[in-house]
């Protein structure tokens, strides 16, 4: 299994700008999450989806948005990039239903400029 | 609002020696927690979780302690190698509801 994976592991956007952020998992797990990781400061919860169609917010989701239509994909959309979104972007999946050991993907390191 | 804390933001230790990362919560109804282990440009990675009904979990060199009367949580590392230096989050679980809230982190310093 490759696990959970990101793409880019890289990317610079203009102000104004908007791009979609790739997460893939092939563990069949039914939750899947967004962090935001600033430096020196843990991990903030932006969306999650407990199932393929159901997504929900959580603690940062202004200026994201996601969707999930399948179970292995759950990408998240910039939708108009602002250097208060530069930051290591985090996927996660775990199994769900009370088994909350999540697996995270490498990270994309986003740079608005 | 209740958020989950640390109590040192670096450790140094010698290898070798036992390491202690400390953890404090606020908030009572919390009723799960994970520790994470991050390395340098990787990922979190799972360590060891505990459930609230628990004092004391054990898992290979690592053991996690809960004291629930002061809203506590540590990590206790043996025999400390270089290769467990990274950062340590700890995580809590509030309503079941797979949203996990991370505190900011602990640096872990491996001196050899």
């Amino acid at each position: 299994n490759a696990g959970v994976t990101q793409t880019p592991k890289f990317q610079v956007l203009k102000t104004g700008q908007s791009m979609t952020l790739q997460c893939a998992q092939d563990m069949n797990h039914e939750y899947m999450s967004w962090y935001r990781q600033d430096p020196g400061m843990g991990l903030r919860l932006i969306h999650y989806s407990v199932g393929a169609g159901i997504t929900d917010q959580g603690e940062v989701p202004n200026g994201y948005n996601v969707s999930r239509s399948t179970t292995e994909d759950f990408p998240l959309r910039l939708l108009s990039a602002a250097p208060s979104q530069t930051s290591v972007y985090f996927c996660a999946s775990s199994l769900g239903d009370y088994s909350y050991e999540q697996y995270f993907g490498p990270g994309t390191r986003l740079t608005v400029t | 609002g209740e958020s989950v804390g640390l109590h040192l933001p670096t450790l140094s230790v010698q290898e070798g020696d036992n390491s202690i990362i400390n953890c404090a919560y606020s908030n009572s109804a919390s009723d799960y927690f994970i520790w994470y282990k991050q390395e340098s440009g990787k990922g979190p990675q799972f360590i060891i979780d505990i459930r609230s009904n628990m004092d004391k979990r054990q898992g290979q060199r690592v053991t996690v302690l809960l004291n629930k009367t002061v809203k506590h949580l540590s990590l206790q590392i043996a025999a400390t190698q270089p290769g467990d230096s990274a950062v340590y989050f700890c995580a809590e679980n509030i309503d079941n509801n797979n949203d996990m809230r991370f505190g900011a982190g602990t640096r872990l310093t491996v001196k050899p």
